[in-house]
């Protein structure tokens, strides 16, 4: 079956810190990875996604790749700022786009 | 982007109630919601997906008695969880994916359900 494990948080760091957060994935077929966030009193935005082996998302400085040797799809940004503090959430759709597996989340606090 | 919202955000109500939440896609279509719930500490899990205008489709596990899910229009679908207990208390999310966008999905910002 499919399913999500991703890291268990909260994280804590300091603003320009690095930040990864692990994802890893059990699929049947061909699924396409995504990462949302969730800013406080928000829903689910999505923040980037990989359709295919290879791929890599980006959008406002976060970046992950598809690792199909691996079944990851670590969130990575090279300088994190307090803006970033939210709930970020690993996921992944099946072939058809109707089911959606969540890893349960990874909070992260940013301090200045 | 497109803005998904639900209501109410919180509610708390009285065990053997019921209660009403709503997912409403705000500038788009939607011809299918999903509705999710999240038990703290785990997964957002599925738990039904509901297509406009017809019965929605339950996972495993999901009581649909329970669970009543209505997709009356293409902007509009609700929960009611019926005879609420203290373990139906939860984080309830919906998605919504518009029409035409491939598999687009927009989240609302979820809502807390206690049940005391």
């Amino acid at each position: 079956g499919n399913s999500v494990t991703q890291m268990e948080g909260p994280v804590t760091l300091s603003e320009e810190a690095f930040l990864t957060i692990n994802c890893t994935y059990t699929a049947t077929g061909y699924p396409s990875l995504f990462w949302y966030v969730q800013y406080p009193g928000e829903g689910l935005q999505l923040l980037l996604k990989a359709t295919k082996a290879d791929d890599k998302g980006s959008n406002k400085g976060f970046e992950a790749t598809y690792r199909k040797e691996t079944t990851s799809f670590h969130l990575e940004k090279g300088s994190v700022q307090v803006s970033d503090s939210a709930v970020y959430f690993c996921a992944l759709s099946d072939h058809t786009g109707n089911q959606f597996y969540f890893g349960t989340g990874t909070s992260l606090t940013v301090i200045p | 982007g497109a803005v998904v919202s639900q209501h109410p955000s919180w509610v708390i109500c009285k065990s053997g109630t019921s209660v009403k939440i709503e997912c409403r896609s705000l500038d788009f279509q939607a011809t299918t919601m999903f509705w999710y719930r999240q038990f703290p500490k785990q997964s957002l899990m599925l738990m039904a997906t509901s297509n406009e205008g017809s019965k929605a489709t339950y996972e495993q596990g999901v009581e649909k008695d329970k669970f009543l899910i209505n997709h009356a229009s293409l902007t509009l679908s609700t929960l009611t969880v019926t005879s609420a207990h203290p373990e139906d208390s939860s984080f309830y999310i919906c998605s919504a994916r518009m029409q035409g966008a491939g598999n687009t999905i927009y989240f609302g910002e979820g809502s807390w359900l206690t049940v005391v």
